[in-house]
Protein backbone atom coordinates (compact mmCIF):
# COMPACT_ATOMS: atom_id res chain seq x y z
CA UNK A 1 0.00 0.00 0.00
CA UNK A 2 1.61 3.28 -1.34
CA UNK A 3 2.01 6.28 1.41
CA UNK A 4 -0.19 8.49 -0.82
CA UNK A 5 -3.08 8.34 -2.19
CA UNK A 6 -3.99 8.48 -6.48
CA UNK A 7 -7.03 7.67 -7.95
CA UNK A 8 -6.04 4.16 -10.05
CA UNK A 9 -7.32 6.00 -13.81
CA UNK A 10 -8.61 9.02 -14.93
CA UNK A 11 -9.83 9.88 -18.48
CA UNK A 12 -10.65 12.50 -21.10
CA UNK A 13 -10.74 13.86 -24.15
CA UNK A 14 -8.36 15.05 -26.36
CA UNK A 15 -8.38 18.90 -25.76
CA UNK A 16 -10.29 18.48 -22.30
CA UNK A 17 -9.01 19.11 -18.87
CA UNK A 18 -8.18 16.47 -16.69
CA UNK A 19 -6.97 16.97 -13.13
CA UNK A 20 -4.58 13.86 -10.90
CA UNK A 21 -5.29 13.86 -7.06
CA UNK A 22 -2.62 13.08 -4.43
CA UNK A 23 -3.78 12.87 -0.89
CA UNK A 24 -1.30 12.43 1.99
CA UNK A 25 -0.77 13.76 5.66
CA UNK A 26 0.17 17.08 7.32
CA UNK A 27 3.73 14.81 7.55
CA UNK A 28 4.10 14.77 4.02
CA UNK A 29 2.05 16.37 1.31
CA UNK A 30 0.54 18.93 3.65
CA UNK A 31 3.35 20.01 5.56
CA UNK A 32 5.84 20.50 2.97
CA UNK A 33 6.06 22.00 -0.44
CA UNK A 34 8.39 19.34 -1.70
CA UNK A 35 5.94 17.30 -4.04
CA UNK A 36 6.64 16.00 -7.46
CA UNK A 37 4.73 14.25 -10.48
CA UNK A 38 6.49 12.01 -13.05
CA UNK A 39 4.78 10.31 -16.46
CA UNK A 40 5.49 7.16 -17.16
CA UNK A 41 5.55 5.74 -20.78
CA UNK A 42 5.70 2.03 -21.03
CA UNK A 43 9.42 1.50 -22.56
CA UNK A 44 10.63 4.91 -21.86
CA UNK A 45 12.26 6.61 -19.24
CA UNK A 46 10.28 8.17 -16.53
CA UNK A 47 9.97 12.33 -16.79
CA UNK A 48 9.96 14.51 -13.89
CA UNK A 49 6.71 16.91 -14.92
CA UNK A 50 6.12 18.92 -11.77
CA UNK A 51 8.70 19.59 -8.53
CA UNK A 52 7.97 21.53 -5.61
CA UNK A 53 4.09 21.59 -5.74
CA UNK A 54 4.29 23.65 -9.31
CA UNK A 55 7.35 24.37 -10.68
CA UNK A 56 7.84 22.93 -14.39
CA UNK A 57 11.46 22.06 -15.40
CA UNK A 58 12.88 23.21 -18.88
CA UNK A 59 10.82 21.44 -21.70
CA UNK A 60 7.99 20.28 -20.32
CA UNK A 61 4.62 21.87 -21.55
CA UNK A 62 3.05 24.37 -20.30
CA UNK A 63 -0.17 22.29 -20.36
CA UNK A 64 0.94 20.56 -17.19
CA UNK A 65 0.88 22.56 -13.62
CA UNK A 66 0.45 21.42 -10.29
CA UNK A 67 -0.99 22.94 -6.87
CA UNK A 68 -1.51 21.84 -3.39
CA UNK A 69 -4.30 22.36 -0.94
CA UNK A 70 -4.30 20.95 2.20
CA UNK A 71 -3.38 17.36 1.90
CA UNK A 72 -3.90 16.97 -1.29
CA UNK A 73 -1.77 17.69 -4.79
CA UNK A 74 -2.83 18.17 -7.87
CA UNK A 75 -1.39 17.43 -11.61
CA UNK A 76 -3.88 19.54 -14.13
CA UNK A 77 -3.44 18.89 -17.76
CA UNK A 78 -4.79 20.81 -20.15
CA UNK A 79 -5.80 20.80 -23.52
CA UNK A 80 -5.19 16.96 -23.48
CA UNK A 81 -3.49 15.23 -26.01
CA UNK A 82 -2.78 11.33 -27.22
CA UNK A 83 0.81 11.82 -26.38
CA UNK A 84 -0.74 12.58 -22.92
CA UNK A 85 -1.96 8.73 -22.13
CA UNK A 86 0.50 7.37 -19.72
CA UNK A 87 0.73 6.91 -15.77
CA UNK A 88 1.11 9.53 -13.35
CA UNK A 89 3.02 9.08 -10.17
CA UNK A 90 3.17 11.74 -7.38
CA UNK A 91 5.93 11.73 -4.92
CA UNK A 92 6.87 13.84 -1.45
CA UNK A 93 9.15 13.97 0.95
CA UNK A 94 7.79 13.02 4.07
CA UNK A 95 8.71 13.66 7.94
CA UNK A 96 7.14 10.28 9.30
CA UNK A 97 9.58 7.83 7.94
CA UNK A 98 13.20 7.42 7.04
CA UNK A 99 12.57 6.86 3.41
CA UNK A 100 13.97 9.95 1.38
CA UNK A 101 10.26 10.48 -0.73
CA UNK A 102 7.25 8.58 -0.89
CA UNK A 103 5.18 7.82 -3.66
CA UNK A 104 1.46 6.76 -4.39
CA UNK A 105 0.33 4.18 -6.01
CA UNK A 106 0.49 5.72 -9.29
CA UNK A 107 -2.85 6.52 -11.90
CA UNK A 108 -3.18 5.80 -15.59
CA UNK A 109 -4.80 8.35 -17.79
CA UNK A 110 -6.42 7.10 -20.84
CA UNK A 111 -7.26 9.68 -23.76
CA UNK A 112 -10.23 8.64 -25.28
CA UNK B 1 22.15 14.68 -23.16
CA UNK B 2 21.32 13.51 -19.58
CA UNK B 3 22.04 9.61 -20.01
CA UNK B 4 21.27 6.67 -17.24
CA UNK B 5 21.94 3.18 -18.37
CA UNK B 6 20.98 0.00 -15.78
CA UNK B 7 22.51 -3.27 -16.33
CA UNK B 8 22.99 -6.47 -14.32
CA UNK B 9 19.51 -7.57 -13.46
CA UNK B 10 17.89 -10.77 -13.93
CA UNK B 11 17.00 -14.20 -12.56
CA UNK B 12 18.12 -15.11 -9.16
CA UNK B 13 16.99 -17.91 -6.43
CA UNK B 14 15.75 -16.76 -3.14
CA UNK B 15 18.54 -15.85 -0.92
CA UNK B 16 21.03 -15.09 -3.90
CA UNK B 17 22.67 -11.46 -4.73
CA UNK B 18 23.25 -9.55 -7.96
CA UNK B 19 25.23 -6.16 -8.28
CA UNK B 20 23.09 -4.04 -10.56
CA UNK B 21 25.44 -1.01 -12.48
CA UNK B 22 24.00 2.10 -13.69
CA UNK B 23 26.59 3.77 -16.57
CA UNK B 24 26.28 7.67 -16.87
CA UNK B 25 26.81 10.25 -19.16
CA UNK B 26 26.24 14.04 -19.81
CA UNK B 27 26.55 15.31 -17.02
CA UNK B 28 29.41 15.71 -14.11
CA UNK B 29 28.05 12.73 -12.31
CA UNK B 30 30.36 13.57 -9.02
CA UNK B 31 28.39 16.65 -8.44
CA UNK B 32 25.19 14.83 -8.02
CA UNK B 33 23.72 12.82 -5.18
CA UNK B 34 21.86 9.14 -6.97
CA UNK B 35 19.34 7.19 -5.72
CA UNK B 36 17.70 3.96 -6.43
CA UNK B 37 14.12 3.50 -7.08
CA UNK B 38 12.11 0.44 -7.96
CA UNK B 39 9.03 -0.84 -9.63
CA UNK B 40 7.08 -3.92 -8.32
CA UNK B 41 5.42 -5.30 -11.43
CA UNK B 42 1.93 -3.67 -11.75
CA UNK B 43 2.50 -1.55 -8.73
CA UNK B 44 4.01 1.99 -7.66
CA UNK B 45 7.39 3.22 -6.88
CA UNK B 46 9.09 3.04 -4.52
CA UNK B 47 12.69 5.24 -3.25
CA UNK B 48 15.09 2.25 -2.50
CA UNK B 49 18.64 3.36 -1.45
CA UNK B 50 20.92 6.78 -2.25
CA UNK B 51 24.25 8.10 -1.94
CA UNK B 52 26.36 11.50 -1.46
CA UNK B 53 28.16 12.84 -4.11
CA UNK B 54 31.64 11.73 -2.32
CA UNK B 55 30.13 8.28 -1.43
CA UNK B 56 30.38 8.97 2.12
CA UNK B 57 26.67 9.44 2.86
CA UNK B 58 24.22 6.40 2.31
CA UNK B 59 20.04 6.33 3.17
CA UNK B 60 17.91 2.95 2.28
CA UNK B 61 14.87 2.25 2.74
CA UNK B 62 13.73 0.50 5.68
CA UNK B 63 13.21 -3.20 4.01
CA UNK B 64 16.30 -3.25 2.31
CA UNK B 65 18.83 -1.80 5.20
CA UNK B 66 21.90 -4.72 6.22
CA UNK B 67 20.67 -6.48 2.77
CA UNK B 68 21.54 -3.89 0.22
CA UNK B 69 24.60 -1.52 -0.82
CA UNK B 70 24.65 1.80 -2.46
CA UNK B 71 28.00 2.09 -3.79
CA UNK B 72 29.82 4.08 -6.63
CA UNK B 73 32.87 4.97 -9.22
CA UNK B 74 32.90 8.56 -9.57
CA UNK B 75 35.81 7.79 -12.12
CA UNK B 76 33.93 5.61 -14.07
CA UNK B 77 30.54 7.57 -13.81
CA UNK B 78 28.91 4.59 -12.50
CA UNK B 79 26.61 3.77 -9.66
CA UNK B 80 26.21 0.06 -8.21
CA UNK B 81 23.57 -1.73 -5.69
CA UNK B 82 24.43 -4.78 -4.31
CA UNK B 83 21.45 -7.29 -3.22
CA UNK B 84 22.28 -9.65 -1.06
CA UNK B 85 19.91 -12.34 0.65
CA UNK B 86 16.78 -11.25 -1.72
CA UNK B 87 13.48 -12.41 -1.33
CA UNK B 88 10.33 -12.25 -3.70
CA UNK B 89 9.43 -8.93 -2.67
CA UNK B 90 12.80 -7.79 -4.04
CA UNK B 91 11.24 -8.69 -7.22
CA UNK B 92 11.12 -5.30 -9.27
CA UNK B 93 12.46 -3.28 -12.04
CA UNK B 94 15.26 -1.17 -10.68
CA UNK B 95 15.82 2.41 -11.77
CA UNK B 96 18.62 5.20 -10.77
CA UNK B 97 17.88 8.04 -11.05
CA UNK B 98 19.50 11.28 -10.57
CA UNK B 99 18.91 13.29 -7.05
CA UNK B 100 20.53 16.63 -5.73
CA UNK B 101 23.04 18.91 -6.27
CA UNK B 102 25.57 21.57 -4.26
CA UNK B 103 25.36 24.82 -5.69
CA UNK B 104 28.15 26.19 -4.93
CA UNK B 105 27.31 29.62 -5.90
CA UNK B 106 24.27 29.44 -3.59
CA UNK B 107 25.64 27.22 -0.60
CA UNK B 108 22.45 25.27 -1.15
CA UNK B 109 21.44 21.98 -2.69
CA UNK B 110 18.91 22.20 -5.52
CA UNK B 111 16.86 19.40 -7.09
CA UNK B 112 16.31 18.16 -3.00
CA UNK B 113 13.63 15.42 -3.03
CA UNK B 114 12.76 14.67 -6.38
CA UNK B 115 14.62 13.06 -9.49
CA UNK B 116 15.68 14.97 -12.87
CA UNK B 117 16.53 12.22 -14.65
CA UNK B 118 15.64 8.24 -14.60
CA UNK B 119 17.02 5.36 -16.18
CA UNK B 120 15.41 3.21 -18.39
CA UNK B 121 15.71 0.28 -15.11
CA UNK B 122 16.53 -3.37 -15.22
CA UNK B 123 14.58 -6.33 -14.12
CA UNK B 124 15.34 -8.17 -11.38
CA UNK B 125 12.95 -11.35 -10.20
CA UNK B 126 13.32 -12.99 -7.63
CA UNK B 127 12.14 -17.33 -8.16
CA UNK B 128 13.07 -20.72 -7.79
Amino acid sequence: QSALTQPASVSGSPGQSITISCTGTSSDVGGYNYVSWYQQHPGKATKLMIYDVSNRPSGVSNRFSGSKSGNTASLTISGLQAEDEADYYCSSYTSSSTAYVVFGGGTKLTVL
Amino acid sequence: EVQLVESGGGLVQPGGSLRLSCAASGFTFSDYWLSWVRQAPGKGLEWVANIKQDGSEKYYVDSVKGRFTISRDNAKNSLYLQMNSLGAEDTAVYYCARDRYYDILTGYYRGVYYFDYWGQGTLVTVSS
